[in-house]
């Protein structure tokens, strides 16, 4: 099984600042990597699919980048609805499909 | 809208059984891999069974030979059928859609399934 291990845990971080969460797999998922955003009492909300391309609808403020085993989810310019947990799901080893343990986000 | 919508959460005693539903509409359903992820208060997602446009079914170690996965096409229906169900098992139940290979686009509201005496 593919282990996602995120960092770092908690992210404290004030608005108009940047952000920036790491996903690193246990072995190569190529770019078969996932950035998912859940807000309390919510589901998860798809954000980036294949490492970095952004889904339907998401702000051009969240960008992926990475390949491998390293990936990167960057939001620039922080906005108080950003408060959330974000995930990262690898698909490389289908039918296999495992999450990271995801990383809180917090606005000040 | 494109929609998934779940029900059939409740409370079970461990041992018994429980079947969730899972209804879509806004897309055609039978294009569409579907699957089942769970989460634990205060816990991470859980990837729980899949099902391809040709009905193959994937699960995790954790949940296989207890749950099985299916779809009705007609009906525009997922359905997870669990058995032998544990109190490691209680989470919200979220039913999820991908086209094959990729990342899980649209997701349900997620039903609730307690296992306890």
């Amino acid at each position: 099984e593919i282990v996602l291990t995120q960092s770092p845990a908690t992210l404290s971080l004030s608005p108009g600042e940047r952000a920036t969460l790491s996903c690193r797999a246990s072995q190569s998922v190529s770019s078969h990597l996932a950035w998912y955003q859940q807000k309390p009492g919510q589901a998860p909300r798809l954000l980036i699919y294949d490492a970095s391309n952004r889904a339907t609808g998401i702000s051009a403020r969240f960008s992926g980048s990475g390949s491998g085993t390293d990936f990167a989810l960057t939001i620039s310019s922080l906005e108080p609805e950003d408060s959330a947990v974000y995930y990262c799901q690898q698909r490389s080893n289908w039918p296999s499909i495992t999450f990271g343990q995801g990383t809180r986000l917090e606005i000040k | 809208e494109v929609q998934l919508v779940e029900s059939g959460g409740g409370l079970v005693q461990p041992g018994g059984s429980l079947r969730l539903s899972c209804a879509a509409s806004g897309f055609t359903f039978s294009n569409y891999d579907m699957h089942w992820v769970r989460q634990a208060t205060g816990k991470g997602l859980e990837w729980v069974s899949a099902i391809g446009t040709a009905g193959d079914t994937y699960y995790p170690g954790s949940v296989r030979g207890r749950f099985t996965i299916s779809r009705e096409n007609a009906k525009n229906s997922l359905y997870l059928q669990m058995n032998s169900l544990r109190a490691g098992d209680t989470a919200v139940y979220y039913c999820a859609r991908s086209m094959t290979g990729r990342a899980f686009d649209i997701w349900g509201q997620g039903t609730m399934v307690t296992v306890s005496s």
